[in-house]
C-alpha cells in the first residue's frame, strides 16, 4: 500500500539537543510538507518542498531545518534553536498536477521536551 | 493575511441526526478548500476537496459547498453515525499546495 511513513511515532528531547523527525512516501509525490499542530489550533506550515533539493520556508520555520536529497525523503530538524518545541509534527504530500490534488499525511510524530 | 475559523468549536448531537460544520476564511483568492477527519492522536484523511471554480462535492454521507464571495464552506454529514466522531479541519490553498487550516470541529456521535 502506498502512503506516507512518519517516524519515530513518539521522541524526547533534551536540552540544547537537536532531534530529527523521519518522513518518507511512496507516493511518487513530488511535492512534500512539514506541520506542527498544537492543542487546540490548526496545523500550521513549517517548510515544504516542491521539487527535489529545493525547499521553501512556511510560517513558522524559525528554529527547524530540512533537506530534500532524494524525492522520497523529507527529514525535519529540530534544533536547540527551537524553545518551544513540543507539538504533534505532522508530515503531508501532494502529487505537482495542478491543484486538484488532495495532500496525504503522515501519522504523525509527538515530540515533548525531557 | 488568510485567516480561517470554524464553528463551533465542538459539537455533540444522537446517532441519525443530520448535522452541518461551518468553515469561514477572510481572503475569497483560493486554490482550493479542502475538508479533513483526525482520529485522536492520528494524522489527517482527506475527505473532500472542492477547487475555486466548483459549487460543492458529494462523497457518500458527505457533502461541502463553497461559496467563495461570502468566504464560506460547510461540511453537511447525513444520518450521523459513532464512527463519525472525529475531529473535522477545513483548509484553504492560498497557493498550489500551501494550506491554511482552521482550529477544527471536535464531533461526538452519541449511539
Amino acid at each position: 500500500d502506498g502512503g506516507i511513513t512518519q517516524s519515530p511515532k513518539y521522541l524526547f528531547r533534551k536540552e540544547g539537543q537537536n532531534v530529527t523527525l523521519s518522513c518518507e512516501q511512496n507516493l511518487n509525490h513530488d511535492a512534500m510538507y512539514w506541520y506542527r499542530q498544537d492543542p487546540g489550533q490548526g496545523l500550521r506550515l513549517i517548510y515544504y518542498s516542491q521539487i527535489v533539493n529545493d525547499f521553501q520556508k512556511g510560517d513558522i520555520a524559525e528554529g527547524y531545518s530540512v533537506s530534500r536529497e532524494k524525492k522520497e525523503s523529507f527529514p525535519l530538524t529540530v534544533t536547540s534553536a527551537q524553545k518551544n518545541p513540543t507539538a504533534f509534527y505532522l508530515c503531508a504530500s501532494t502529487s505537482r498536477r495542478g491543484s486538484a490534488q488532495p495532500q496525504h499525511f503522515g501519522d504523525g510524530t509527538r515530540l515533548s521536551i525531557l | 493575511k488568510q485567516e480561517v475559523t470554524q464553528i463551533p468549536a465542538a459539537l455533540s448531537v444522537p446517532e441519525g441526526e443530520n448535522l452541518v460544520l461551518n468553515c469561514s476564511f477572510t481572503d475569497s483568492a483560493i486554490y482550493n478548500l479542502q475538508w479533513f477527519r483526525q482520529d485522536p492522536g492520528k494524522g489527517l484523511t482527506s475527505l473532500l476537496l472542492i477547487q475555486s471554480s466548483q459549487r460543492e462535492q458529494t462523497s457518500g454521507r458527505l457533502n461541502a459547498s463553497l461559496d467563495k464571495s461570502s468566504g464560506r464552506s460547510t461540511l453537511y454529514i447525513a444520518a450521523s453515525q459513532p464512527g463519525d466522531s472525529a475531529t473535522y479541519l477545513c483548509a484553504v490553498s492560498r497557493e498550489e499546495g500551501k494550506l491554511i487550516f482552521g482550529q477544527g470541529t471536535e464531533l461526538s456521535v452519541k449511539p
